[in-house]
């Protein structure tokens, strides 16, 4: 069965660069989240997209910004990049329809942004 | 945390032996989920318990559920050195799912 998809599973940048992170939810998903997890951490609720549209929204400093697209998948965006950004950044999806609506999340495998 | 604690933050056991893990939440609930992390990797879905009930098994797992001390308990029987990862409880809202700090759970063979 298809699972989450994120890409890449490994960044480096430096301070001030900008990362782009992306995610590929599981087919017939309607929900996408994004969490950010420090080492040692809880995953930490960044934001979340129900049909492409910004359904709630957590921690999420100012400099980041996400988006969902027609197909589904989504972006995550993170500007003037600062050492303290460097986590595990998780995409999962869900499905709210029927029989499908299990309320459980799937998680992909992650994307570990390293800054220097 | 954003959720609440966990408890204990750290267990290390001998394989055969059991493992409960605790959680406390803030907020009323729908259901509260149980996950489970191995090291680096993606989380993983284990059980979800609802608020109307009291407890739930599946498994080796069985999860209690106690919405007036808006606390949940996760136990592990007969342990494998497999079940080795970090085990987060999670409350959903409607749109976002918080995560509680977690226990990191060792299982010696």
């Amino acid at each position: 069965a298809a699972g989450v998809i994120q890409s890449p599973r490994h960044l480096i940048k430096e301070k001030r660069e900008t990362a782009t992170l992306k995610c590929y939810p599981i087919p017939r998903h309607d929900t996408v989240y994004w969490y950010q997890q420090g080492p040692g951490q809880d995953p930490q609720f960044l934001i979340s997209f129900y049909e492409k549209m910004q359904s709630d929204k957590g921690s999420i400093p100012d400099r980041f910004s996400a988006q969902q697209f027609s197909d589904y998948h989504s972006e995550l965006n993170m500007s003037s990049l600062e050492l303290g950004d460097s986590a595990l950044y998780f995409c999962a999806s869900s499905s709210s329809r029927g029989t499908t609506n299990t309320g459980e999340l799937f998680f992909g495998e992650g994307s570990r942004l390293t800054v220097l | 945390s954003q959720q609440g604690e966990e408890d204990p933050q750290a267990l290390s056991i001998q394989e055969g032996e059991n493992a409960t893990m605790n959680c406390s939440y803030k907020t009323s609930i729908n259901n509260l989920q149980w996950y489970r992390q191995n090291s680096g990797r993606g989380l993983v879905h284990l059980i979800l318990i609802r608020s109307n009930e009291r407890e739930k098994h599946s498994g080796r797992l069985r999860v209690t559920l106690d919405t007036s001390k808006k606390s949940s308990s996760l136990l592990i029987t007969a342990s494998r050195a497999a079940d080795t990862a970090s085990y987060f409880c999670a409350t959903s809202g409607t749109y976002k799912y918080i995560f509680g700090t977690g226990t990191r759970l060792k299982v010696l063979a």
